[in-house]
């Protein structure tokens, strides 16, 4: 079985540029979860979908990131402008809804905005 | 809210010797947690997790972790570590609130000594 599938991998890119990153969730799974993870710290939770809706997004910078979930399926993040703080690895998982079943995690995508 | 404290940033082990990560928790009632291992450019992978019932898990990679409320504390064990474990360790915690919101520790870097 595929695993949570994120693309780029690796994203070089100036201040004030726009960015998305894409995420392809274990099928099945209603639950799709979009982490920060900055250098040296534990994953932060951006955003949180069931099936196409967010449902805890508190911690969504909204003047400058932005996200969606067409269809219940994939999900992509934007940033729009990146800032140089936006350097970080951005990972996105997926569960199944309810409880506090395991959460799997994509490889991550690697930011660095300069 | 809930909070997850690893006191240990880097921990040096030998090769075959044994291995005790630290962590403590806040939260009002039964939590959740979890250990999840990431190594360079990879995504988390759950090594274990405590719902309720025996405090003593087992999980994959011969770790093991032991749940003491009376310590709020979850502190994962390997009695012989090899080289290949060398990776950051999270800890991690859903609580309140609902949705699996997982609120991570800062990580521990583990380097193993051959």
């Amino acid at each position: 079985e595929a695993g949570v599938v994120q693309s780029p991998r690796y994203k070089i890119i100036e201040k004030k540029q726009p960015v998305a990153f894409w995420c392809n969730p274990i099928s099945g799974h209603n639950t799709l979860y979009w982490y920060l993870q900055n250098l040296g710290q534990g994953p932060e939770l951006l955003i949180r979908y069931e099936n196409e809706e967010a449902v805890d997004d508190s911690q969504l910078p909204k003047d400058r990131f932005s996200a969606e979930r067409l269809k219940g399926v994939d999900s992509t993040l934007k940033i729009q402008p990146a800032e140089l703080g936006d350097s970080a690895v951005y990972l996105c998982a997926s569960s199944f809804s309810g409880g506090a079943g395991e959460q799997f995690f994509g490889p991550g995508t690697r930011l660095t905005v300069l | 809210a809930q909070s997850v404290t690893q006191p240990d940033i880097h921990i040096t082990v030998s090769e075959g010797a044994s291995l005790e990560l630290r962590c403590n928790y806040s939260y009002g009632a039964t939590p959740y947690l979890f250990w999840y291992v990431q190594s360079p450019g990879q995504g988390l992978q759950l090594l274990l997790k405590y719902f309720s019932g025996d405090t003593l898990v087992q999980g994959i990679k011969g770790f093991e972790a032991e749940f003491k409320r009376s310590q709020s504390s979850f502190n994962l064990r390997k009695p012989s570590v090899h080289w290949s474990d060398a990776a950051e360790y999270f800890c991690a915690v859903v609580g309140g609130g609902g949705g699996n919101k997982l609120t991570f520790g800062t990580g521990t870097q583990l380097k193993v000594e051959l």
